[in-house]
């Protein structure tokens, strides 16, 4: 069956990065695109950008241009998300998820909290 | 960029009642919408792709319809389990969210 398992929560400090994964299990994994997806506190959802895993093809939010950056490694079926320049507003969960007709399946989310 | 509105923003109803959720947006994305369910503490779920096809193992209760700029889903008979928060999501012209709609029971 198909499964998204994704890293543990993290606590970082303002103005520091952070690298979270994404691993793929029970289908194909260069041959979907992979999105990513955040969720400050209370909020709604906000689209960050896709890998194509087959390619390293990418597109971005133009929102997160130089906040987030995609990359995928074929060998251990996992996608990651850097992102850089870390503020409080960064803090949020964000969600790896896997686009065939629409976003059907889903990472469990990881926590990010930005704070000194 | 494309804005999806949805409305209400929170809505009430009774087990039984019949439920309908809107999204508008900004500009034609065609038939290019899919419906999110997110219940409290867990990833989304998709319900419907393509305005109007149901997702695998989704209950026949939920539906979806519309095309240019208005879309509706609808939940025929209101479950218990049904209470959540539903999102319209566009992939016509990039990707966006719609705001939400928070259902809940009455």
């Amino acid at each position: 069956q198909v499964q998204l398992q994704q890293s543990g929560a993290e606590l970082v400090k303002p103005g520091s990065s952070v690298k979270i994964s994404c691993k793929a299990s029970g289908y194909t994994f260069t041959s979907y695109d992979m999105h990513w997806i955040k969720q400050q506190p209370g909020n709604g959802l906000e689209w960050i950008g896709w890998i194509y895993p087959g390619n390293g093809n990418t597109k971005y939010n133009q929102k997160f241009n130089g906040k987030a950056t995609l990359t995928a490694d074929k060998s251990s079926s996992t996608a990651y998300m850097q992102l850089s320049s870390l503020t409080s507003e960064d803090s949020a969960v964000y969600f790896c998820a896997r686009w065939r007709t629409g976003l059907d399946y889903w990472g469990q989310g990881v926590m990010v909290t930005v704070s000194s | 960029d494309i804005q999806m509105t949805q409305s209400p923003s929170l809505l009430s109803a009774s087990v039984g009642d019949r439920v309908t959720l809107s999204c508008k947006a900004s500009q034609n994305i065609y038939k290019y919408l899919n419906w999110y369910q997110q219940k409290l503490g867990e990833a989304p779920k998709l319900l419907i792709y393509y305005t109007n096809s149901l997702q695998t193992g989704i209950p026949s209760r939920f539906s979806g319809s519309g095309s240019g700029t208005d879309f509706t889903l609808t939940i025929s008979s209101l479950q218990p389990e049904d209470v959540a928060t539903y999102y319209c999501y566009q992939y016509n012209s990039g990707w966006t969210f719609g705001g939400g709609t928070k259902l809940e029971l009455k």
